[in-house]
């Protein structure tokens, strides 16, 4: 059972500029949540893929925005970088959209963002 | 106010002690997750509650969903256990598909 994977794990980009950061989910999950994780506080939740539409939204701008394939491997792209964008970016996949009411959560490590 | 507050928000504990980091929420949830994070960033999921208590090795968890709170319990710290602790809820009626989560409390032991 291979876990959750990110790439890259570390990215520096130039503000208005963009990006795309990649994710594979654990073998036999359907579905992937992004969250954004700023210096000193909790992840928050930007989107969830499942079944390759998006299943939901935080309060983020259009300017993130995110895809999922058919393997359930998904991307998060963000355009026009600002230097608020500096963060971690993780993916957590899960068996489908409700079960983190239910079933344990599983992360990928992480990509740093840093925008100069 | 945030709707998922953690205390302390930092803690220094020496090698043995019992610590204690707790939770409080302000929705009716049906979940909460306890969530361990090290310094390279790598969330690995210690405990799923909806109600009672759990124990994994050193690890106790508990929640009163009554009172809206929960409480991460390590016994016998030891300094392997540095790492920020994070409580996530999870809550369909309010919160649809997300999780919200804590700020997270950094946990240092010293040897």
């Amino acid at each position: 059972e291979t876990g959750v994977t990110q790439s890259p794990t570390h990215l520096i980009k130039t503000r208005g500029q963009q990006v795309t950061l990649r994710c594979s989910s654990q073998s036999g999950h359907n579905t992937v949540s992004w969250y954004q994780q700023a210096l000193g506080q909790g992840p928050q939740f930007i989107f969830q893929y499942y079944r390759e539409e998006e299943n939901g939204r935080g309060n983020f701008p259009p300017r993130f925005s995110g895809l999922q394939f058919p393997n359930y491997s998904s991307e998060l792209n963000v355009n026009a970088l600002e230097l608020d964008d500096s963060a971690l970016y993780l993916c957590a996949s899960s068996l489908r959209p409700g079960s983190s009411y239910n079933s344990p959560l599983h992360f990928g490590n992480g990509t740093r963002l840093t925008v100069t | 106010k945030n709707e998922v507050e953690q205390s302390p928000q930092n803690l220094t504990a020496q090698e043995g002690e019992f610590i204690t980091i707790n939770c409080s929420y302000s929705v009716g949830i049906s979940a909460l997750h306890w969530l361990q994070q090290h310094p390279g960033g790598g969330i690995v999921s210690l405990f799923m509650l909806s109600s009672g208590k759990k124990k994994h090795g050193r690890l106790i968890a508990t929640i009163n969903i009554q009172e809206k709170h929960s409480s991460l319990h390590i016994t016998a710290s030891h300094p392997r256990d540095s790492a920020v602790y994070i409580c996530a809820v999870a809550s369909p009626l309010e919160y649809g598909n997300k999780l919200v989560f804590g700020a997270g409390t950094i946990l240092r032991v010293k040897s």
